[in-house]
């Protein structure tokens, strides 16, 4: 089973642009989950996405927002960025149960 | 807000040694803990998922026991080898929170030297 795919890896921007990060679960699972990791923090949830309805939501301002397609894929959008927002952005899908997330390989943000 | 502290923040082992580590979580609403395994230029992978007081897991040489009443869970790992250095992390899922939205601790990270 292929795993989690994130796209793109790498991605430099600057302030005040918009970017667009994408997400492909395992086959099957429903459940696709955003993360963000900057130097000190631990993994901050985003939000969560079940059956292209956003089941969770973290503690981030609006300029963070997502979206899942009918697939199960994911689309995580930052608009107006700041340069707090350069972090590593993983997803994670899962069955949607409490079971156990797997991770994507993660897309690192710089913004400039 | 929810917290989870784990201890200690770095550990660093010869191999063989058997270690362990702490992860403290709110006792109240309980749904889940999870454990993942972070090494570095990878992805996160589970290690286990225990929901019940007492649980116990097991995956080789790598362990963990819950206590929900008191809000802890320890990690194990009998004879550590090189391939074992990574970063563990735990976090918990609350009954009020949503059983998919992970409040992950900052890690344990482990170095075994050969």
């Amino acid at each position: 089973k292929a795993g989690v795919t994130q796209t793109p890896r790498y991605l430099i921007k600057t302030r005040g642009q918009q970017v667009t990060l994408s997400c492909s679960p395992i086959s099957g699972h429903r459940s696709v989950s955003w993360y963000q990791q900057t130097p000190g923090q631990g993994l901050q949830f985003l939000f969560e996405y079940f059956s292209e309805t956003q089941r969770n939501k973290g503690n981030f301002p609006g300029r963070f927002s997502g979206r899942q397609f009918s697939n199960s894929r994911s689309e995580m959008n930052v608009s107006t960025l700041e340069l707090g927002d350069s972090a590593l952005y993983l997803c994670a899908s899962s069955l949607g149960t409490s079971g156990a997330q797997y991770f994507g390989p993660g897309t690192r943000l710089l913004v400039l | 807000i929810l917290n989870v502290e784990q201890s200690p923040q770095s550990l660093h082992v010869q191999e063989g040694d058997s270690t362990n580590f702490t992860c403290s979580f709110p006792s109240s609403n309980f749904y889940a803990l999870h454990w993942y395994r972070w090494e570095t230029a990878k992805s996160p992978e589970a290690l286990f998922v225990m929901t019940l007081n007492g649980d116990e897991k097991k995956k080789g040489r790598i362990s963990a026991t819950l206590n929900t009443k008191e809000g802890y869970s320890y990690l194990y790992i009998k004879g550590s080898q090189p391939e074992d250095s990574a970063t563990y992390l735990c976090a918990f899922t609350s009954s009020s929170g949503g059983s998919e939205k992970l409040v992950f601790g900052k890690g344990t990270k482990l170095t075994v030297n050969p």
